[in-house]
């Protein structure tokens, strides 16, 4: 079974850019969680999605936005890029999320993102 | 609002040696509590979770944590380190019916030295 992927797994935007970033789940799996890991925030939740719908979010800023499709894949956005969101962004999988309690998540590879 | 410390931000040990990890979370409720880890340019493998069903669990690669209520810790251990255990290791935690949205300690990289 193919494992969490994330599309592109390196970036290089300038600031005031836009970007996009992928995430294919684990086949079957409904719930997809974004999570931001830089060394100074550590690994800061930015939001989950569950059957197309925003379920949960983090302590983010507005230009940070995502959105699931009919087949669970998920992309995130950010806009207006600043230097201080150079990070990390990884995408984790789950069956269904909340209800189950030995629900997993499964991790990508995560997306490094530079911004200059 | 749920959050975890871990005390260590780098641990050495001997290849052989025991391995210890610490954590402790801060809940007002009973949390499911998790270890994952991190090897370099890789995504979080997790190694564990506690979801009340049993204080002590074990996990993968011969790793094992303790829930302790009183002491409101969940330390990982493993009794014998090897080469392929360095790595950074992150403590996490999520309120009962979040599992999804993980609140992750500032993590502790691991050393195993000959």
């Amino acid at each position: 079974k193919a494992g969490v992927t994330q599309t592109p797994r390196y970036l290089i935007k300038t600031r005031g850019q836009q970007v996009t970033l992928s995430c294919s789940p684990i086949s079957g799996h409904r719930s997809v969680s974004w999570y931001q890991q830089t060394p100074g925030q550590g690994l800061q939740f930015l939001f989950e999605y569950f059957s197309e719908t925003q379920r949960n979010k983090g302590n983010f800023p507005g230009r940070f936005s995502g959105r699931q499709f009919s087949n669970s894949r998920s992309e995130m956005n950010v806009s207006t890029l600043e230097l201080g969101d150079s990070a990390l962004y990884l995408c984790a999988s789950s069956l269904a999320g909340a209800e189950q309690v030995t629900d997993t998540q499964y991790f990508g590879p995560g997306t490094r993102l530079t911004v200059l | 609002a749920q959050s975890v410390t871990q005390l260590g931000s780098h641990v050495s040990v001997s290849e052989g040696a025991l391995v210890l990890l610490r954590c402790n979370y801060s809940s007002s409720v009973p949390p499911y509590l998790f270890w994952y880890v991190q090897y370099p340019n890789q995504g979080l493998q997790l190694l564990l979770k506690y979801t009340s069903a049993a204080t002590l669990v074990k996990g993968i690669n011969g790793f094992e944590a303790e829930f302790k209520k009183s002491e409101t810790s969940f330390h990982l251990t493993k009794p014998s380190a090897h080469m392929s255990d360095a790595a950074e290791y992150f403590c996490a935690v999520s309120e009962p019916g979040t599992a999804s949205k993980l609140t992750f300690g500032t993590g502790t990289r691991l050393q195993v030295t000959l």
